[in-house]
Formats: structure tokens, C-alpha cells, sequence
């Protein structure tokens, strides 16, 4: 089966800290996003990648970076970790276009990471 | 700005009732509307809806768009324990983005 995994479940930082989260799909997707989750605030995009090196932000970009050296990988960086980035993480990839045999664009998620900075 | 809003933000039913939930978007360039369920990890995929009023069915879950009101409905009938979940609803614009609603929290005590 197809799959999107996150390297940490669970992670604990400390505040200040750079944070790595790592994310890697096997469905040679074009596509790679990250989103954080919060309560009563749904999937909020933070950057996302259509190409190997190609990075966007999304709608919350600032304190965070990215990185897409391959084609599978796709890592967002907490440069300086602080309180208020704890979060679900959730990476996500799709096709460009539309998957046939799916019925949609392949949109496929990861099993998150739940950070906590403290 | 696009906006994508579900009601109600949470629920809770017995099991055999029946459940409807709303999502109404307001996007600059629509391209299809699409369902998630998610438990206790990863999102899972539904439905996807591009055309107005054509009903998508999967066992007791079904949903439908209404493109001219910009609002979508998943209804969910004879409910089970296994149907609690969050409810997402996204839409995808032109491009490669999804913008999410807050998610559904529904509970389905037996």
C-alpha cells in the first residue's frame, strides 16, 4: 500500500531549539505539503513543494522552513522552536494531476507528529 | 479570503441515528470539494465532489454539492461507534493547495 511516513509520533523540544521533521513518500507524488493541526482551527498549510528545490508558503509560513533535496523527502524546519508551534504536523502528498484509479488527486497523508515545545 | 466553514464543530449521537453535516466554502477558483474522516492519525479519503446535485455513495455515508449555494453536506446513516472520527471538508482551488474547515467532531455513544 501506498504510504506517507513521518520519522517521530511524539516529539518533545525545548523552547529555542531547531526542530526537524522529516516526511517521506513512496508513490513518486510531485507533490509534498505541511500542514499544522489545532483545535477549532482545522489543517492550516504551512509551506508546500511541486518539484525537487520548489518550495511555496502556504497561509502560516513565518517561523518555519523547508527543505526538498528529493523527490520523496520532504523536511520542515523550526528554525528556533517556541511555545506556540505546538502542534499536530501533518505531511501530505498528491499527484499534479488527477488519479484515475483513485478517483481523486491522490492526496495521501502521514500519520503525524505530535510536537510539543516546552 | 478563501474560507472553507463546517457545522457544527462537534456533535453527539447514539448509535442507528442518522447525522448530517455541513461544510459551505467560499473560494476564489473551485475546482472540487473533498471529504476526510480522520481518527486517531492520518487523514482518510472519502469523496470527492466537482458537479452539483450528483449524489457520491459509499455504505452509509453519502454526500452531495450544491455549487450554486457553495455548500456541501455528508450524511451519515445508522451511525456506529466506529463512525466517531473527525469530519474534514477541503476544497481544491486551481493549483495544487486544499483549504480545510475546522473539522467535525462527531461521537456516536452506543
Amino acid at each position: 500500500d501506498v504510504k506517507v511516513t513521518q520519522s517521530s509520533r511524539y516529539l518533545v523540544k525545548r523552547t529555542g531549539e531547531k526542530v526537524f521533521l522529516e516526511c517521506v513518500q513512496d508513490m513518486d507524488h510531485e507533490n509534498m505539503f505541511w500542514y499544522r493541526q489545532d483545535p477549532g482551527l482545522g489543517l492550516r498549510l504551512i509551506y508546500f513543494s511541486y518539484d525537487v528545490k520548489m518550495k511555496e508558503k502556504g497561509d502560516i509560513p513565518e517561523g518555519y522552513s523547508v527543505s526538498r533535496e528529493k523527490k520523496e523527502r520532504f523536511s520542515l524546519i523550526l528554525e528556533s522552536a517556541s511555545t506556540n508551534q505546538t502542534s499536530m504536523y501533518l505531511c501530505a502528498s498528491s499527484f499534479v494531476g488527477w488519479d484515475r484509479d483513485r478517483n481523486n488527486y491522490g492526496y495521501t497523508f502521514g500519520s503525524g507528529t505530535r510536537l510539543t515545545v516546552v | 479570503e478563501d474560507k472553507v466553514v463546517q457545522s457544527p464543530l462537534s456533535l453527539v449521537v447514539h448509535e442507528g441515528d442518522t447525522v448530517t453535516l455541513n461544510c459551505s466554502y467560499e473560494v476564489t477558483n473551485f475546482r472540487s470539494l473533498l471529504w476526510y474522516k480522520q481518527e486517531k492519525k492520518a487523514p482518510t479519503f472519502l469523496f470527492m465532489l466537482t458537479s452539483s446535485g450528483i449524489e457520491k455513495k459509499s455504505g452509509r455515508l453519502s454526500s452531495i454539492l450544491d455549487k450554486k449555494e457553495l455548500f456541501s453536506i455528508l450524511n451519515i446513516t445508522a451511525t456506529q461507534t466506529g463512525d466517531s472520527a473527525v469530519y474534514l471538508c477541503a476544497v481544491k482551488e486551481y493549483g495544487n493547495k486544499l483549504v480545510f474547515g475546522a473539522g467535525t467532531i462527531l461521537r456516536v455513544k452506543s
